[in-house]
């Protein structure tokens, strides 16, 4: 199946710096790109959908100017989150749809996701 | 406005069998899957559903209803190891993207 890869896995910073999550798709091409963020016993909250070589759209309540993210690639996204604060801590996972069809429609495929702790 | 709705948690014996529900209203609809997520880990696949009716796939069983914006998940032959989060999720069309949007997930305990 395939296999989307996240860096780094955890990430401990200090508040007031930047962190890069990069999410590649291995072994196929990803037209679109998600990021999720789950908070602990949350659900997974849709952040930004982007496709290749185009701005990301974000959902309400996300700050673009916050939450950066890059989809130079149809292979790789890259989600920077500025000027972090204690409060985006969070689990932030990203996901990958292409040209593959499972049943009857494109599946998405998950990263195994990227711990974020801010200080 | 999207909201999908299912139970906070539940819990059941090993062996035995389980029926998650999920209420769905949203903006379009392409689509409803379920995944199980462990603590920590991101959400592995479980189910796809488009049309009505029951999909089958071992252990575990899907049903969607269109009309009643319905769907469950049904876990047979119940092991320890299914003790997970369960994360209902509808594609749905919205701001130009099929998106997919996922309910706060029950979290199902496996006692012996």
């Amino acid at each position: 199946g395939a296999v989307v890869s996240q860096h780094p896995s955890w990430v401990i910073c200090k508040s007031g710096t930047s962190v890069k999550i990069e999410c590649r798709s291995l072994d196929f091409q990803a037209t679109t790109m998600f990021w999720y963020r789950q908070f602990p016993k949350q659900s997974l909250m849709l952040m930004a959908t982007s496709n290749e070589g185009s701005k990301a759209t974000y959902e309400q309540g996300v700050e673009k100017d916050k939450f950066l993210i890059n989809h130079a690639s149809l292979t790789l996204s890259t989600l920077t989150v500025t000027s972090a604060h204690p409060e985006d801590s969070s689990f932030y996972i990203c996901s990958a749809r292409g040209a593959i069809l499972s049943g009857n429609s494109y599946e998405q495929y998950f990263g195994p996701g990227t711990r974020l702790t801010v200080t | 406005g999207q909201n999908i709705d299912q139970p906070t948690e539940m819990t059941a014996t090993e062996g035995a069998i389980v029926q998650i529900n999920c209420t769905y209203q949203t903006s379009g609809f392409n689509g409803l899957f379920w995944y199980q997520q462990h603590a920590g880990e991101a959400p592995t696949f479980l189910s796809y559903n488009v049309l009505d009716g029951l999909e089958e796939k071992g252990r575990f069983s899907s049903f969607l209803s269109r009309s009643k914006g319905y769907s469950y998940l049904l876990l047979k032959e119940l092991q320890m190891k299914d003790s997970a989060s369960y994360l209902c999720a509808v594609r749905g069309f919205s701001g130009g993207y099929n998106k997919l949007i996922f309910g706060a997930g029950t979290r199902l305990a496996v006692h012996p």
